[in-house]
């Protein structure tokens, strides 16, 4: 059973498409979170999300809105994709926010 | 702004010595220190994990700790060609870290057979 799970794992499309990101954790966690890893390897925290406290890195465009409808799920939805946005995208999660982290198999987007 | 530094490598040691992973990281207050190993096309997953000055050791793996001087390490004993990976440094906030964790641009390691 994967523990921490994202659908799609690829996904292309053209640019001002609006698209969806799913993740599931079945690690009884309650903090999920999203980072973005660009061509250049970097990984950088986008959200994360506990007890249904958001917190947002102030650099991530409004474009890009995390919806939870459970602890047990964080999905990421990105309206007028850019070029710019083609990068993979992580879903990890945690026990509590100081708990390690568990990361997903990333979903690879690229815009066209 | 929270930094972690490390140097991007390529850092390339022959199989079976040891293979030394630095990083620093900015913000005195943090609270927990962890390395990641990501292999070409995966995901990042978690070899070490350390919250205490020190070393921590685990298997052929030694994570060591400095706070005052802000500095964290990994050691890689016996290194073999499947350690070959880009190794992420990524640091907790203090407080909980609830904003999530800052990673270092990553080492990529090759271990040369």
């Amino acid at each position: 059973d994967t523990a921490v799970s994202q659908t799609p794992k690829y996904l292309v499309t053209q640019m001002g498409n609006d698209k969806s990101i799913k993740c599931e954790q079945n690690l009884g966690h309650d903090t999920m979170y999203w980072y973005k890893q660009d061509s250049k390897k970097f990984l950088k925290i986008m959200f994360s999300y506990n007890n249904k406290e958001l917190i947002i890195n102030e650099t991530v465009p409004n474009r890009f809105s995390p919806k939870s409808p459970d602890k047990a799920h964080l999905n990421l939805h990105i309206n007028s994709l850019e070029l710019g946005d083609s990068a993979v995208y992580f879903c990890a999660s945690s026990l509590g926010t100081g708990g390690i982290q568990y990361f997903g198999a990333g979903t690879r987007l690229s815009v066209l | 702004q929270k930094e972690v530094e490390q140097n991007s490598g390529p850092l390339s040691v022959p199989e079976g010595a040891i293979a030394s992973l630095n990083c620093t990281y900015s913000d005195r207050g943090s609270q927990s220190f962890f390395w990641y190993r990501q292999y070409s096309g995966k995901s990042p997953e978690l070899i070490m994990f350390i919250y205490s000055n020190g070393d921590k050791e685990d298997g052929r793996f030694t994570a060591q700790l400095n706070k005052a001087s802000q500095y964290v390490s990994l050691l890689i004993r016996d290194s073999q060609p499947s350690d070959s990976a880009t190794y992420l440094c990524a640091v907790n906030a203090a407080g909980g870290g609830a904003d999530g964790l800052t990673f270092g641009k990553g080492t990529h390691l090759i271990i040369q057979p």
